[in-house]
């Protein structure tokens, strides 16, 4: 596509449910990188992925994070049991490696 | 320098004045140094991309320098406008196969 796809744009959950946040990169891109940013705190390193090596979560915040990419397009970043911490906004981006990103307009959590 | 350091965290200024910020990284093992506007309700947006020691690069009325061996950019802004107002993210990676690492951002408020 044109640019990055991330749905929803806004989500509001209950504590301890799980939700899914999508995003679709730019077509041909071939890494796809997962941040965050809560209310006072800069952008935050979620998870990367590079082609078909394996991904980089060093940046997951804890085992209730997950996320796949099927295909080497589309990617899913899955939340279970949601926190109040997990609050924020969760922004997708993709690239050709080692050139500038291109980010999505970001799914608004807000955990309840 | 262990993360990437910004400052100031906000400014305020007037329509007409002349601005710069600063941002600070960890000098070793440099690979590229990235800057970013972001503009409220809108994604990231990609301004400068900066390789070499010495690299000066400019936008309209926005420029960047870098300087790799102490670990610095500035970011100058010249006769600020109101539709500048906007975080002005600073992020580094000391390899083509890393994430980005980000500041937390200068918050620029342009006051007609």
């Amino acid at each position: 596509g044109a640019g990055v796809s991330q749905s929803p744009s806004n989500k509001v959950t209950e504590k301890g449910k799980d939700v899914e946040l999508r995003c679709d990169p730019i077509s041909g891109h071939t890494a796809l990188y997962w941040y965050r940013q809560s209310l006072g705190q800069g952008l935050e390193f979620l998870i990367y992925f590079q082609g078909n090596s394996a991904p980089d979560k060093s940046g997951l915040p804890s085992d209730r994070f997950s996320a796949e990419r099927t295909g080497g397009s589309v990617s899913t970043l899955t939340i279970q049991r949601t926190q109040q911490e997990d609050s924020a906004v969760y922004l997708c981006a993709s690239s050709f490696p080692g050139t500038g990103y291109t980010f999505g307009s970001g799914t608004r959590l807000t955990v309840v | 320098i262990l993360n990437v350091e910004q400052s100031p965290q906000s400014l305020h200024v007037q329509e007409g004045d002349s601005t710069n910020f600063t941002c600070s990284f960890p000098s070793s093992n440099f690979y590229a140094l990235h800057w970013y506007r972001w503009e409220t309700a809108k994604s990231p947006e990609a301004l400068f991309v900066m390789t070499l020691n010495g690299d000066e690069k400019k936008k309209g009325r926005i420029s960047a320098t870098l300087n790799t061996k102490e670990g610095y950019s500035y970011l100058y802004i010249k006769g600020s406008q109101p539709e500048d107002s906007a975080t002005y993210l600073c992020a580094h990676f000391n390899s083509g196969n890393t994430p980005l690492v980000f500041g937390k951002g200068t918050r620029l408020s342009v006051i007609a």
